[in-house]
């Protein structure tokens, strides 16, 4: 059973400060990643994706991949009360499935 | 254009009624998803369509059925629901591969 492991929170972080959020995956085959916002009644939308070991960074966002560990991790940087939402870490292994994981939710406190 | 439109936005039916929920997108995406989203979970997905064909059914009960009558539509049609069905539905599209999802703004629905 393929699996995507989040801490569902919630992460309380202070207006300015970095939000770390974090994923863990099982399937070593998984070939894409994505990080996903959802605030609360709406529809998830995609913010970040990342392919290859590494860091990729998109203004205030970055996401990090370790396949040798299986963990995906996306930072915020000054972190908003805006980017207070729930984050779903979400793991493609090829084909057109993708696992979400529960998510984490977000607080970022002004 | 860059949305996956839905329609209707929320929806209220009975156990005995039969309704449809529409999914549109013109971004020239060539898989189409219908996702199931109950409060405080991830999604989870129901269908699959890539170039208009189903490629993946979860084991969903038949009172849900989907159709794709071209490359931008995409439909839920329901019958015979029961309470616990109640939830968000989410269409998503995507190029494909490895790519990530758009998702549309969903249909929240609601069986009485």
């Amino acid at each position: 059973q393929k699996e995507v492991e989040q801490n569902s929170g919630p992460l309380s972080v202070p207006e300015g400060a970095i939000a770390s959020l974090n994923c863990t995956y099982s399937d070593r085959g998984s070939q894409s990643f994505f990080w996903y916002r959802q605030y609360s009644g709406k529809s998830p939308e995609l913010i970040m994706f990342i392919y290859s070991n590494g860091d990729k960074e998109d203004g205030r966002f970055t996401a990090q991949l370790n396949k040798a560990s299986q963990y995906v991790s996306l930072l915020i940087r000054d972190s908003q009360p805006s980017d207070s939402a729930t984050y779903l870490c979400a793991v493609k292994s090829g084909g057109f499935k993708t696992i979400f994981g529960a998510g984490t939710r977000l607080f970022v406190k002004a | 254009d860059t949305e996956v439109t839905q329609t209707p936005k929320h929806l209220v039916m009975g156990m005995t009624n039969k309704k449809s929920l529409k999914c549109e997108q013109h971004m020239g995406h060539r898989a189409m998803y219908w996702y199931k989203q109950k409060a405080k979970k991830p999604p989870e997905l129901m269908f699959v369509y890539s170039y208009e064909k189903l490629s993946i059914n979860e084991s969903v009960p038949s009172r849900f059925s989907p159709e794709c009558p071209n490359s931008s539509l995409l439909n839920l049609h329901l019958h015979a629901l029961q309470p616990e069905d109640s939830a968000l539905y989410l269409c998503a599209s995507s190029q494909g591969g490895i790519d990530g999802y758009t998702f549309g703004s969903g249909t929240r629905l609601t069986v009485v």
